[in-house]
């Protein structure tokens, strides 16, 4: 059972530079989310995806973008990389049966550290 | 924003129970409360939610107020491995987001 794969581990870029951050779910679940941590906080969430083809802004989406054009995969790009934007990166995911009132638990990647330098 | 308040820090004795207090004062009538907790680096792990009944699982018991504006995490026999970062998180439920505040650091010593 893979669960949450992120990819990569680590990461060093340049200011300026672009990359994607890869995310992929093998439990056939419907949401998936991408929350960022920076030093000694709490995690903010980035961007959320309810459904393939369909994603939405969470508390700080900017200088970020995302796609959802398959169930599994929910990649992050960032494009004029900022030093800013050094953070730890989770990608979650769950299963949310159509009708229900809540979210079932979100199961979590084990991080990509970005370091933009 | 959060929803949620939470204690920055919190110590507890090895085999004592440890009781992790929430405020979340604007909870409306359909949103639950979630806990997770993180240790050390890795991806926040799922403990226990709840709407308005006590909730009780392998890992922890969830006591809820009956006005809905706290709750409490309760691990029973804390352990060195509970020492984490715990999230207690109150559902968006207009948009099923989950916003994470910046939880309690729990230290469990010897």
């Amino acid at each position: 059972n893979a669960g949450v794969t992120q990819t990569p581990k680590f990461r060093i870029l340049k200011i300026g530079q672009s990359m994607t951050l890869q995310c992929a779910q093998d439990m056939n679940h419907n949401y998936m989310y991408w929350y960022r941590q920076d030093p000694g906080m709490g995690l903010k969430l980035i961007y959320y995806s309810v459904g393939a083809g369909i994603t939405d802004k969470g508390e700080v989406p900017n200088g970020y973008n995302v796609s959802r054009s398959t169930t599994e995969d929910f990649p992050l790009r960032l494009e004029l990389a900022a030093p800013s934007q050094t953070s730890v990166y989770f990608c979650a995911s769950s299963y949310i049966h159509p009708g229900a009132a809540t979210n079932e638990k979100l199961f979590f990647g084990s991080g990509t550290q970005l370091s933009v330098l | 924003d959060a929803k949620t308040t939470q204690p920055p820090s919190m110590d507890c004795a090895e085999g004592r129970a440890a009781n992790l207090p929430c405020n979340h004062s604007t909870i409306s009538g359909n949103e639950y409360v979630y806990w997770y907790r993180q240790i050390h680096s890795q991806g926040p792990q799922y403990i226990i939610h709840g709407l308005k009944n006590n909730e009780t699982n392998e890992m922890a018991s969830l006591i809820i107020t009956e006005d809905r504006k706290s709750s409490t995490l309760i691990l029973p026999h804390a352990t060195l491995r509970d020492t984490a970062v715990y999230y207690c998180i109150v559902q968006d439920t207009n948009t099923d987001k989950l916003i994470f505040g910046t939880g309690t650091r729990l230290q469990v010593f010897p």
